[in-house]
């Protein structure tokens, strides 16, 4: 059965440092989508991505904050200067389209921030 | 943005046993989603709902979208020690594509 899959599993970084969090979405879905999870909390939504463009962000998802779909392949998010407060399970998911479709999510990216 | 309240938090019983958790939302969802996590690892689809009404089984699974279009249960009968984990209920309004995500039931299956 087809897999989101996000690359690295884990990644540590140095406060104030960039980061890129890379997903690899079910080959024909059109959604893409960024979550968030703090750990012992909920999923919180980020950003979602179509037709080459940002549909929606929330609030977390602040000038900080990029998202791009290089090729046809990849969907990253950008996180420019982290913060301590970022240190966060990201997970990606995709979905085929609108309507009666789910959302697939991948296995996540634990970052943490030194 | 939306609230959607999961309960019961936690949830500790034996094996065998069945159990049922909801989730609740202060304004109508068109789909109401169901995963399990497993601890280091992203959620896992176990249940997409979207209409109301609509009662949809998957196994030992069975959820319900509720009438009112603002709630959600998800029942798991005959319970198993693999069942541990955290199940989030996920809604999705009539405006926009995003989910919202409840703050999950923590479940343990006591062999």
């Amino acid at each position: 059965e087809p897999e989101v899959t996000q690359t690295p599993s884990h990644q540590v970084t140095q406060m104030g440092q960039e980061v890129i969090l890379r997903c690899v979405p079910i080959s024909n879905h059109l959604y893409f989508y960024w979550y968030r999870q703090i750990l012992g909390q909920k999923v919180e939504f980020l950003v979602s991505f179509y037709n080459n463009e940002i549909s929606e962000k929330s609030e977390i998802f602040d000038d900080q904050f990029s998202v791009e779909r290089p090729d046809g392949s990849n969907f990253t998010l950008k996180i420019r200067s982290t913060k301590l407060e970022d240190s966060a399970m990201y997970f990606c998911a995709s979905r085929e389209r609108t309507g009666n479709q789910p959302q697939h999510f991948g296995d996540g990216t634990r970052l943490s921030i030194l | 943005g939306q609230q959607l309240n999961q309960s019961p938090q936690s949830m500790f019983i034996q094996e065998g046993e069945d159990v049922s958790m909801n989730c609740t939302s202060s304004s109508i969802f068109n789909t109401w989603l169901w995963y399990k996590q497993d601890p280091g690892e992203g959620p896992v689809l176990l249940i997409a709902l979207y209409k109301a009404g609509e009662l949809t089984s998957n196994g030992r699974l069975t959820a319900q979208f509720g009438i009112t279009r603002k709630d959600s249960f998800l029942n798991i009968s005959a319970s198993i020690p693999s069942d541990v984990g955290i199940y989030f209920c996920a809604g999705q309004g009539y405006t926009g594509n995003q989910f919202y995500f409840g703050t999950g039931t923590s479940l343990t299956v006591i062999p």
